[in-house]
């Protein structure tokens, strides 16, 4: 079935530094979403990325999304230690609405 | 607006019992999914309903799974019987009616989960 790789599976960083969590499908996708899980928490949803070679910013964050629509990634800079959780990304494919989740990037950032 | 909320939060039963647990969507959602996340591996599809009609159940594990959305509302998910496997986290998610363009009409709000642990 689908999958969507999802790299690094943790992370640590000082704070200030930067941070990127990478996503990968061997298929086109429809869209991707990235969604944020505070530790004992639930993922929240962050954004939606639908068309080829996509570039959105939330602040510090940037989302990409690839021309062949098969990865992206988002990139924090200079992280903070309120960016510590789990980041997942969560793909759709054709008109189907399930979403395919990655494995997520865990997020420490060291004070 | 009210969330997705979830129930129980927390749920500890033995082997061959049997659990249920409970979604109740945002209000005028007409999408709900159920998903899971086994300790150490990704949130997994489980299925999906639009109102109170399977549209689909391609992630439901075996029979021992039975989701159910009478009236299109709350949704309700029975493990019978429940064994140790289904240990994890279940999240319920909803939706508003998508139109197939990929607005954020297709953004899927989680509920806080429900942490399940069979003993």
């Amino acid at each position: 079935g689908q999958q969507v790789m999802q790299i690094p599976q943790y992370q640590h960083v000082q704070e200030g530094e930067d941070f990127t969590t990478y996503c990968n499908s061997s298929t086109t996708l429809s869209n991707i979403q990235w969604y944020k899980q505070r530790p004992g928490g639930h993922p929240v949803f962050l954004i939606q990325l639908v068309k080829s070679g996509e570039v959105k910013k939330q602040k510090r964050l940037t989302f990409q999304f690839g021309e062949a629509k098969k990865n992206s990634s988002l990139h924090i800079t200079a992280t903070q230690t309120t960016d510590v959780g789990t980041y997942f990304c969560a793909a759709m494919t054709g008109s189907n609405y399930k979403l395919t989740f990655g494995k997520g990037t865990l997020l420490t950032v060291n004070p | 607006e009210a969330g997705v909320t979830q129930f129980p939060s927390h749920s500890v039963i033995e082997k061959g019992q049997t659990v249920t647990l409970r979604c109740d969507p945002i209000s005028g959602h007409d999408n709900l999914y159920w998903y899971r996340r086994v300790m150490g591996k990704e949130i997994k599809f489980l299925l999906h309903f639009v109102k109170e009609s399977k549209q689909d159940e391609s992630g439901m594990p075996n029979n021992r799974f039975l989701a159910e959305r009478t009236g299109g509302t709350y949704s309700t998910l029975k493990v019978q019987p429940a064994e140790l496997e289904d240990s994890g986290v279940y999240f319920c998610a909803s939706s508003q009616e998508g139109q197939g363009f990929w607005t954020e009409q297709e953004t899927q709000y989680f509920g806080p989960g429900t942490r399940l642990l069979v003993l």
